[in-house]
């Protein structure tokens, strides 16, 4: 069975702090990294992709990706209440292009 | 920005009656999904679809479920026979390339009673 991991939380940090989210993924085949962010009773919002190892920035995010180690993170600097939701990790394997997700974390942002 | 489109987005029904739920994908994209997340649990994958054809599917989208682009634009669920353990947010999602971004629909919220 091929699982994404993650912490279901809650995290919970102060407005202004780093909130570091994390995922493991056992399928060593897994070729592109996604994050998503669902909000109560929503659709999951596409945050970041990464498809190599290393640092993916863009504006207060920051993903990162290590294929040896089979983990992906999502960095989310100047933490603001707006961010307060649930962070979905997603893979998807080459031969498939299907999204497997994790069961998410819920980030709480705290005024 | 173009985006995935699902009606309705919300349906009742009862046990054992047919619904068809509705997605209209965005227009440039050639691959298009069916997943499904009950309340409180995770987002899984029920069914994909390429080239007017299932390209792959999960155990999950047994007989009672089926797929169809009937035109140019719509792309349709269809559960027969529908269960209580069927009651869940069904999300249409489409994607330009293989493994490529996939983007999601609001979702349809099933309720069967």
């Amino acid at each position: 069975q091929k699982e994404v991991e993650q912490n279901s939380g809650p995290l919970s940090v102060p407005e202004g702090a780093i909130a570091s989210l994390n995922c493991t993924y056992s399928d060593r085949g897994s070729q592109s990294f996604f994050w998503y962010r669902q909000y109560s009773g929503k659709s999951p919002e596409l945050i970041m992709f990464i498809y190599s190892n290393g640092d993916k920035e863009d504006g207060r995010f920051t993903a990162q990706l290590n294929k040896a180690s089979q983990y992906v993170s999502l960095l989310i600097r100047d933490s603001q209440p707006s961010d307060s939701a649930t962070y979905l990790c997603a893979v998807t394997n080459g031969n498939t292009g299907k999204l497997i997700f994790g069961q998410g974390t819920t980030l709480q942002v705290k005024p | 920005e173009p985006e995935v489109t699902q009606t309705p987005s919300h349906q009742v029904t009862q046990m054992g009656q047919e619904v068809i739920l509705r997605c209209v994908p965005i227009s440039n994209h050639l691959y298009f999904y069916w997943y499904r997340q009950i309340l409180g649990q995770k987002v899984e994958f029920l069914v994909s679809f390429y080239n007017n054809e299932i390209s792959e599917k999960s155990e999950i989208f047994d007989d009672q479920f089926s797929v169809e682009r009937p035109d140019g634009s719509n792309f349709t669920l269809k559960i027969r026979s529908t269960k209580l353990e069927d009651s869940a947010m069904y999300f249409c999602a489409s994607s330009e390339a293989h493994g490529g971004v996939i983007y999601f629909g609001e979702g349809s919220w099933l309720t069967v009673v």
